[in-house]
């Protein structure tokens, strides 16, 4: 069984350009979450997807989106790219709606922002 | 304070000892607990889950939790060299309905 798959591995980009990070998720499960893992402030909670609805938000900043498919599969997107972004962004998915199980994460996307 | 707290560590044991790894909580409404490990540089795995008063076994892994003193530990016996590694602690539950993480605690077990 595949697990969660994110793409691409690493990115570097430049302040002021925007990014999109993509998650599919393990078959069969349709919640799909997002974290930022820094060394400083650790695993922070993005936003919590299922069936396409977005159910659940962190605090942070409106650059900061995101979506999902009727396949389950995730995109985040960050515009307007600030140094402070630089982060390992994980995807985690579960079976059921909210993380009462847990989550299984992928293996992130590590982005630069230069 | 912090949502869940944990010492960062880092918590050095010697190989074969037992590693013993504590987490709080401030969320009284908290549903499930969650203990995951994470290597350098690789995600955070899910190692042991527990939702109700006291222990759980997994092998060489013990999770006890104490909602009443809101207090959630993890006990690694024998513990080895491949054991080292940041272990997270996760509350899921209460007001947020969010899987909220500690910082996580380094742990380095000497050979």
């Amino acid at each position: 069984k595949a697990g969660v798959t994110q793409t691409p591995r690493y990115l570097i980009k430049t302040r002021g350009q925007q990014v999109t990070l993509s998650c599919s998720p393990i078959s069969g499960h349709r919640s799909v979450s997002w974290y930022q893992q820094t060394p400083g402030q650790g695993l922070q909670f993005l936003f919590e997807y299922f069936s396409e609805t977005q159910r659940n938000k962190g605090n942070f900043p409106g650059r900061f989106s995101g979506r999902q498919f009727s396949n389950s599969r995730s995109e985040m997107n960050v515009s307007t790219l600030e140094l402070g972004d630089s982060a390992l962004y994980l995807c985690a998915s579960s079976l059921e709606q909210q993380g009462f199980y847990g989550y299984t994460f992928g293996s992130g996307t590590r982005l630069t922002v230069v | 304070q912090k949502e869940v707290e944990q010492n960062s560590g880092p918590l050095s044991v010697p190989e074969g000892a037992i590693a013993s790894l504590n987490c709080t909580y401030s969320d009284r409404g908290s549903q499930s607990f969650f203990w995951y490990r994470q290597y350098s540089g690789k995600s955070p795995e899910l190692i042991m889950s527990i939702y109700s008063n006291g222990d759980k076994e997994d092998g060489r892994f013990t999770a006890q939790l104490n909602k009443a003193s809101q207090y959630v530990s993890l006990l690694i016996r024998d513990s080895q060299p491949s054991d080292s590694a940041t272990y997270l602690c996760a509350v899921y539950g209460g007001a947020t309905n969010k899987l909220i993480f500690g910082t996580g605690t380094l742990l380095a077990v000497q050979p």
